[in-house]
């Protein structure tokens, strides 16, 4: 139980493009996901929590209108990085929370790696 | 804000031998997590802790949350070449998996066969 899917897995794109990313629980539903930015040998950053139903909360420093996130249904978050520049390229990773195995945790996803040539 | 230093920052071991890693924070955690991260995905959940002082362990790996709720450490026993990853400790002032996490900066660890 409690897996978690992104879609694409990686994907390149051109400068100024938009892309979006999507988060899916599989086998739970998720009301809350959470957005995170990896780049090459860092940890991970918390970009914004995602909502179902109602407007994400985003991380000091995260401009939502660039990264532009819905959680339309319980089972579906979806990340659209907005003309987007080379500086966004990086890993993104999603998470929802799920109690499996009696553990109340964040589950990961696979991530995406977004090139922005 | 918060942060989670993790040492060391990289370990080469060789095959068998016990690895030891551990996690500082500024402030005060009511939950310790450790996740391990392979190239190209997403962290899997190791091991999670929530209570000071306790000690928790999944199979070779044992973990602990310290007494003073500001650090965790993290053992892995008789390492074998797939524990190959980066390991991430990870914070949270409160219980429940709805609430945000904040992650270390990573141990990244090699094991030579």
């Amino acid at each position: 139980g409690a897996v978690v899917s992104q879609h694409p897995s990686r994907v390149i794109c051109k400068s100024g493009t938009s892309v979006k990313i999507e988060c899916r629980s599989l086998d739970f539903q998720a009301t809350t996901m959470f957005w995170y930015r990896q780049f090459p040998k860092q940890s991970l950053m918390l970009m914004a929590t995602s909502n179902e139903g109602s407007k994400a909360t985003y991380e000091q420093g995260v401009e939502k209108d660039k990264f532009l996130i819905n959680h339309a249904s319980l089972t579906l978050s979806t990340l659209t990085v907005t003309s987007a520049h080379p500086e966004d390229s990086s890993f993104y990773i999603c998470s929802a929370p799920e109690a499996a195995g009696g553990i109340d945790e964040q589950y990961f996803g696979p991530g995406t790696r977004l090139t922005v040539t | 804000g918060q942060q989670l230093n993790q040492s060391p920052q990289s370990m080469f071991i060789q095959e068998g031998e016990d690895v030891s890693m551990n996690c500082t924070s500024s402030s005060i955690f009511n939950t310790w997590l450790w996740y391990k991260q392979e190239p190209g995905e997403g962290p899997v959940l190791l091991i999670a802790l929530y209570k000071a002082g306790e000690l928790t362990s999944n199979g070779r790996l044992t973990a602990q949350f310290g007494i003073t709720r500001k650090d965790s450490f993290l053992n892995i026993s008789a390492s074998i070449p797939s524990d190959v990853g980066i390991y991430f400790c990870a914070g949270r002032p409160t219980s429940g998996g709805y609430q945000k996490v904040t992650f270390g900066t990573g141990t990244k660890l090699q094991v030579i066969p």
